[in-house]
C-alpha cells in the first residue's frame, strides 16, 4: 500500500504570502497525484489532477508540480478564502485503489 | 450543473446495517465511474469504494472489504453503498464523488453522517 505524507501539518501565513505544501509518496505514483481543498463543513474541492493540471474553475494562483514520489502544491499569493485544509491523493495502477495524505492546514498567522 | 445528493445516514448499533444512496443529476451518470469517500469526525479523508461506469468493476478499501457493497442503477441515476457489520470506527460523513479519469474525484456531494454507537 502506498502511503502519502504531507508537510508541514500546519502552515501559518498571511494573505498575500506564498504557500508551498509538500506531499511525498512511499513509492512512485508517476503523475497520478491530485490535490483538494476543504473548508470547515464543506465537501472537498478538486484543485489539481495529474500532478500539475488545474481543475475546471480553479484560479491560476494554484499550481502543482512533481512526479514520482515528491509533489508540491503552490499558492502564489494567498487570498482570504484560501485558508483551509489541503489533501493530496494518489491512485495505484490496477486495481484502482486510492489513498489520501493526512492533510496540511493553512491558517492565519 | 453536476449535483450529487447523499441520503440514508443515521445512527446504527455496532453490527448493524445501513444503506446509503446518492442521487446524481446534471451529467451523463451512466458514462462515469463513481466513488464513496468518508471522513471521520475531525479526521482526514478515506476512500471507501469505486464502481466502474457500467458496474462491471468494483474496488474496496481493505478497511471495508467484505462488509460494504457498492452498486449503481444507471436507469435511476443512483449510486448506493450497502454497509453491513458496522463498527464504531465506521462513524463518518460519507460522500459520494464523481470520478475523473479514474485518477481523481471532480464533484462531491454534501455528505451524509453515519454514526455507529450503542
Amino acid at each position: 500500500e502506498i502511503v502519502l505524507t504531507q508537510s508541514p501539518a500546519t502552515l501559518s501565513l498571511s494573505p498575500g504570502e506564498r504557500a508551498t505544501l509538500s506531499c511525498r509518496a512511499s513509492q512512485s505514483v508517476g503523475s497520478y497525484l491530485a490535490w483538494y481543498q476543504q473548508k470547515p463543513g464543506q465537501a472537498p474541492r478538486l484543485l489539481i489532477y495529474d500532478a500539475s493540471n488545474r481543475a475546471t474553475g480553479i484560479p491560476a494562483r494554484f499550481s502543482g508540480s512533481g512526479s514520482g514520489t515528491d509533489f508540491t502544491l503552490t499558492i502564489s499569493s494567498l487570498e482570504p478564502e484560501d485558508f483551509a485544509v489541503y489533501y493530496c491523493q494518489q491512485r495505484s495502477n490496477w486495481p484502482p485503489l486510492f489513498t489520501f495524505g493526512p492533510g496540511t492546514k493553512v491558517d492565519f498567522k | 450543473q453536476v449535483h450529487l445528493v447523499e441520503s440514508g445516514g443515521g445512527v446504527v448499533q455496532p453490527g448493524g446495517s445501513l444503506t446509503l444512496s446518492c442521487a446524481a443529476s446534471g451529467f451523463s451518470f451512466s458514462r462515469y465511474a463513481m466513488h464513496w469517500v468518508r471522513q471521520a469526525p475531525g479526521k482526514g479523508l478515506e476512500w471507501v469504494a469505486f464502481i466502474q461506469y457500467d458496474g462491471s468493476n468494483k474496488c474496496y478499501a481493505d478497511s471495508v472489504k467484505g462488509r460494504f457493497t457498492i452498486s449503481r442503477d444507471n436507469s435511476k441515476n443512483t449510486l448506493s453503498l450497502q454497509m453491513n457489520s458496522l463498527r464504531p470506527e465506521d462513524t463518518a460523513v460519507y460522500y459520494c464523488a464523481k470520478d475523473y479519469g479514474v485518477i481523481a474525484f471532480d464533484y462531491w456531494g454534501q455528505g451524509t453522517l453515519v454514526t455507529v454507537s450503542s
